[in-house]
């Protein structure tokens, strides 16, 4: 799998746009990039998965560029409920989905301040 | 919407004794993850069954078994355990759909102590 790289923490106010970058240099053809949230104590939770350009649902936008070898996730007037750590995954569609488990790195600690 | 349920939520156990963790999944949800996650570490994948079969396998110690039942349900079996068995136990559990992406929907977690 790609491995990935994205900083460590960030901070924001309540009402600003969050964007988190995710390194990707040795994604592959077959790759996609995936985000998930994760509360204090709680389970992982499915954001958003692209491939590239532009992906948009009800909670976020992800941007990937043409080369792909890095991707970011963009929070619109983030809350102080947004406040959790952040996963980029990097697989082929089978991961997470034939069966195969998700390999998560460090995330992105964001910290929403009021 | 109906969720993954995890049992026990929370569970002590001593030194070298056993646990069985269980998870429930999302109904017609019929593929189940383990992970494991230790005090401020990132999830961590241990096993995957898919109709009752292992499909894929991560990092899971050889004192710990799992199994997939004929609902689906999944067991994670947990023998001479260690204090760095403590953490939280994570179950999910995904759809098998043909060229979709399967999204892991993750259930509350079992927070396991060993003392």
């Amino acid at each position: 799998l790609a491995k990935t790289t994205q900083p460590i923490s960030m901070d924001s106010y309540e009402g600003q746009e969050v964007n988190i970058t995710c390194s990707h240099n040795n994604i592959a053809t077959n790759d996609y990039i995936t985000w998930y949230q994760q509360f204090p104590s709680q389970g992982p939770r499915f954001i958003i998965q692209g491939y590239k350009t532009k992906v948009t649902n009800e909670v976020a936008s992800l941007f990937i560029p043409a080369d792909r070898k890095s991707s970011t996730l963009s929070l619109p007037r983030v809350s102080l409920s947004d406040t959790a750590v952040y996963y980029c995954l990097v697989g082929d569609r089978t991961t997470g989905g034939g069966a195969d488990g998700l390999t998560f790195g460090k995330g992105t600690h964001l910290i929403i301040q009021p | 919407a109906a969720g993954v349920i995890q049992s026990p939520r929370h569970l002590i156990k001593e030194k070298r004794e056993t646990a069985t963790l269980k998870c429930y999944p999302i109904p017609r949800h019929d593929t189940v993850y383990w992970y494991q996650q230790g005090p401020g570490q990132d999830p961590q994948f241990l096993i995957s069954f898919y109709e009752k079969m292992q499909s894929d396998k991560g990092s899971i110690p050889d004192r710990f078994s799992a199994q997939q039942f004929s609902d689906y349900h999944s067991e994670l079996n947990m023998s001479s355990l260690e204090l760095g068995d403590s953490a939280l136990y994570f179950c999910a559990s995904s759809p098998r759909l043909a060229g979709e992406y399967n999204e892991q929907f993750f259930g509350p977690g079992t927070r396991l102590t060993v003392l």
